[in-house]
């Protein structure tokens, strides 16, 4: 059984770009949210997607925008880079409420 | 108001000792609750679910109180290897967002020799 994997690792932009981040969800898990963590703060909900709909919202501008594929894999598209966007940017997929399983997730620095 | 607070720490704590810290959370129709752990730049990590009953899982033991919303988590005979940042989670449960887990900030627990 594979876990959540995240691409890249690592990341740097510069302010006004855009980003395409991506998540493998857990074998056989059909549910994929995705959450932003700041240093120092708890993860911010950012959406959820299940069988490819975004399915749930946080407070989050809609320069923040998702895709979830048939294989039930994820990207996280942010545009318009700004310096606040900073943070690990952690997937997290499930099956219903069995737990949820996050990648090991993808630090952004935006310049 | 935050969703989920956390008494941020650091608890420091002597190896073999008990420490125990408790976390809030303002919607009264949260259904699901859960500890997870998170290591220095890593990814959280499911530590155990919080049944309304308390349950416990070898040194750790969590309790729920519904009516003053609170979850609390508690370690016994601490470990250097317990030292890390324990999050407080919560689920509404809602049907347009049952995946929405809200985290408190963390609470840092720091084990010393």
């Amino acid at each position: 059984e594979t876990g959540v994997t995240q691409s890249p690792t690592h990341l740097i932009k510069t302010r006004g770009q855009q980003v395409t981040l991506r998540c493998s969800s857990q074998s056989g898990h059909n549910t994929v949210s995705w959450y932003q963590q700041a240093l120092g703060q708890g993860p911010q909900f950012i959406f959820q997607y299940y069988r490819e709909e975004e399915n749930g919202r946080g407070n989050f501008p809609p320069r923040f925008s998702g895709l979830q594929f048939p294989n039930y894999s994820s990207e996280l598209n942010v545009n318009a880079l700004e310096l606040d966007d900073s943070a690990l940017y952690l997937c997290a997929s499930s099956l219903v409420d069995v737990g949820y399983t996050f990648g090991s997730g993808t630090r952004l620095t935006v310049v | 108001r935050k969703e989920v607070e956390q008494d941020p720490g650091p608890f420091n704590v002597p190896e073999g000792a008990t420490v125990a810290f408790n976390c809030t959370y303002s919607n009264s129709a949260s259904q699901s609750f859960f500890w997870y752990r998170q290591d220095c730049r890593k990814e959280p990590k499911l530590l155990m679910s919080v049944y309304s009953s308390g349950n416990e899982d070898g040194r750790f033991t969590a309790q729920l109180n519904r009516a003053s919303q609170y979850i609390s988590l508690l370690i016994r005979d601490s470990k250097l290897s317990d030292s890390a940042t324990y999050l407080c989670v919560v689920n509404l449960m809602t049907t347009d967002s049952w995946g929405k887990l809200q985290f408190g900030a963390g609470t840092q627990v720091v084990v010393t020799p």
